[in-house]
């Protein structure tokens, strides 16, 4: 069975640039998340999908953050300009959704490394 | 507000000897802890998680967890560290009693475990 899947796996942008992150997570997971995390951090929530619902975007700063999950499979992340300050990982999870979000396991992709220069 | 503590940055081990990667954890009910590891630019690995139950958790690659109620403690083990075993691992606490109802996953700042050959 194939893992999440995310890419790029690297990329290096240019401040104010747009950037976008793609994820596609394990077949069957009706749960996808994404993570931020930092160097040296855990990885911290961004955003949360029930099938193409975002059920918890309260992390994700809306201002030049987006994302979508359009028919409830892979997702896309975007940043819009970027700033300095969004270098990090960029970490997409799943999970299957079917014992409920309180005992539901996730399994998280590769990563996306972003350099904002 | 759920938390989770590690208060090891670094832990070194010799190849062989048996380990230990703490976690304490801060929430309202009974948690739900997870241990993960990340290898280097690789996402996380799920490697157990205490739900209920039994307090010895087993998991993958010999590792075990330990649920300690009155120490609010959750802290990896192995009997004997391989060098293969290095690398970073995340303690996690999800709070089923969440006020925010979201019942999202946090995560600690994570271990770095080097096994000494």
């Amino acid at each position: 069975e194939a893992g999440v899947v995310q890419s790029p796996r690297y990329k290096i942008i240019e401040k104010k640039q747009p950037v976008a992150f793609w994820c596609n997570p394990i077949s069957g997971h009706n749960t996808l998340y994404w993570y931020l995390q930092n160097l040296g951090q855990g990885p911290e929530l961004l955003i949360r999908y029930e099938n193409e619902e975002a059920v918890d975007d309260s992390q994700l700063p809306k201002d030049r953050f987006s994302a979508e999950r359009l028919k409830g499979v892979d997702s896309t992340l975007k940043i819009q300009p970027a700033e300095l300050g969004d270098s990090a990982v960029y970490l997409c999870a799943s999970s299957s959704g079917t014992g409920g979000v309180l005992l539901d396991t996730q399994y998280f992709g590769p990563g996306t490394r972003l350099t904002v220069l | 507000a759920q938390s989770v503590a590690q208060p090891e940055d670094q832990v070194n081990v010799a190849e062989g000897n048996p380990l230990t990667v703490k976690c304490t954890y801060s929430v309202s009910g009974n948690p739900y802890l997870f241990w993960y590891v990340q290898y280097p630019n690789r996402g996380l690995q799920f490697l157990l998680k205490y739900i209920t139950g039994d307090n010895l958790v087993k998991g993958s690659y010999g590792f075990e967890a330990e649920f300690n109620k009155s120490q609010t403690s959750f802290h990896l083990k192995k009997p004997s560290a391989l060098v293969s075993d290095s690398a970073l691992y995340f303690c996690a606490v999800r709070d089923p009693l969440d006020q925010t109802g979201a019942n999202n996953l946090f995560f600690g700042t994570g271990t770095r475990l080097t096994v000494i050959p």
